[in-house]
């Protein structure tokens, strides 16, 4: 099956510094991508809905000045925390579908705020 | 709004035993259904899916049946072997969205 590839798929940062991670389909070509959260024992919770080319669309609570999503190409999208707090230590999944086709995930990225 | 309702974990059973993960589901409208699994270390994979009423999906000797009428979409297995311990989740999609609601996950471990 198709390859979505995140990112670093670890990193760990201190309070108030930016990461960014990027999501990659490998052999197709994303026109629609969408970045999740998954805290602990709990379901994913959709962060916003990228489209190539356009601003990114977020779900309502998710500060989109905090949560900086780009969708440059049509195979790469990022998400930048910017100014990280520990409370935004949490497992970030992203996923990539082409034409509204079946939805691929990447295998998540662990982000740890000290 | 969509909501999905999946069975806590985490679930432990022996090699060869009898699965059935329950998930219920809100929406409107004729949602499809869908099962991820992920494996550790994995991203999630699509495991089966349902588009309409009474489908049954299957994949990997998993089956699960699209049930209006009480709008379940439970997860069963005859045999589980350990390479199926894994996170389960259960997800929708409403018609005509691309987003996918998800469920808690089922953490699964098989022992031998």
């Amino acid at each position: 099956g198709a390859v979505v590839s995140q990112h670093p798929s670890w990193v760990i940062c201190k309070s108030g510094t930016s990461v960014k991670i990027e999501c990659r389909s490998l052999d197709f070509q994303a026109t629609t991508m969408f970045w999740y959260r998954q805290f602990p024992k709990q379901s994913l919770m959709l962060m916003a809905t990228s489209n190539e080319g356009s601003k990114a669309t977020y779900e309502q609570g998710v500060e989109k000045d905090k949560f900086l999503i780009n969708h440059a190409s049509l195979t790469l999208s990022t998400l930048t925390v910017t100014s990280a707090h520990p409370e935004d230590s949490s497992f970030y999944i992203c996923s990539a579908s082409f034409s509204a086709g079946e939805l691929f995930f990447g295998e998540g990225s662990r982000l740890t705020v000290l | 709004g969509d909501s999905v309702t999946q069975m806590e974990g985490p679930v432990t059973l022996s090699e060869e035993a009898f699965l059935t993960i329950n998930c219920t589901y809100t929406a409107t409208g004729y949602p499809s259904l869908f099962w991820y699994v992920q494996y550790p270390g994995e991203g999630l994979q699509l495991l089966l899916k349902a588009t309409k009423a009474d489908d049954k999906g299957s994949n990997k000797g998993f089956e699960a049946t699209y049930r209006k009428e009480t709008t379940s979409f439970h997860l069963e297995k005859g045999s589980v072997q350990v390479s199926d311990s894994a996170v389960y989740f259960c997800a929708l999609r409403g018609f005509g969205n691309e987003k996918l609601t998800f469920g808690t996950g089922t953490r699964l471990t098989i022992i031998p």
